[in-house]
């Protein structure tokens, strides 16, 4: 079955930390992948996707992520945290079966960011 | 354009109330979707809707719900007889077809069954 595991549930770190968030999914075909994020009180934002290609994605507010089909992995990551990254960052794959378009989503890992 | 919407964003109501929420997609957008967030879950799918056809329901959408976009814009959920498991935010999608899995959020609906 297809799933997506986010290992850590909360991550705290400094402002101007470094920051990876792990994501792993289990995925019967070439997985499209993404990140989301949510930020109290709004919507899911899209940060970057994973089709094909490159393995390597560059996303909105200066994060990027990594596809490693070996390890069956797409972090995100950031090099200088901000403290306005505090947010909920969901991990999410498809589309799979015969569906065309809905997203299967991890559980999330909240971040928090210190001053 | 202004994004998703949804309405209401909250929603007290009684348990065997039945409850409908409205969903106005980005207007060129031609894929709509509903997911239920609960505490500590991530979003989780519902259904979808290519123009105003429904395309899939989750097989974990209980009959007590439907949906419908009757034209192909806008959308609502409606949630029969509602029970206290049915405590959560209902959030609303959009994309485009062409696009597929980039979708737009809503903020959501939250809703509580007292």
């Amino acid at each position: 079955a297809q799933s997506v595991t986010q290992p850590d549930i909360h991550i705290t770190v400094s402002e101007g930390a470094s920051l990876e968030l792990r994501c792993n999914y289990s995925y019967g075909a070439t997985p499209y992948l993404f990140w989301y994020v949510q930020s109290p009180g709004q919507g899911l934002q899209l940060l970057l996707k994973y089709f094909s290609g490159d393995t390597l994605v560059q996303g909105i507010k200066g994060f990027e992520a990594e596809f490693k089909r070996s390890q069956s992995s797409f972090n995100l990551r950031k090099p200088s945290v901000h403290w306005s990254d505090a947010a909920e960052y969901f991990c999410a794959v498809g589309p799979y079966g015969g569906s065309q378009g809905n997203l299967i989503f991890g559980k999330g890992t909240k971040l928090s960011v210190k001053p | 354009d202004t994004g998703v919407s949804q309405d209401p964003r909250h929603k007290i109501t009684k348990r065997g109330q039945n409850v409908t929420f409205r969903c106005d997609p980005i207007s060129e957008h031609n894929r709509l979707y509903w997911y239920r967030q609960t505490l500590g879950q991530g979003p989780e799918f519902l259904t979808y809707f290519q123009n105003e056809a429904q395309l899939e329901k989750s097989r974990l959408l209980s009959d007590r719900f439907s949906a419908e976009r009757p034209k192909g814009s806008f959308s609502t959920l409606e949630i029969q007889r509602t029970e206290q498991g049915d405590s959560a935010m209902y959030l609303c999608a959009s994309s485009l077809s062409s696009r597929l899995g980039e979708a737009f959020f809503g903020q959501g609906t939250r809703l509580t069954v007292v």
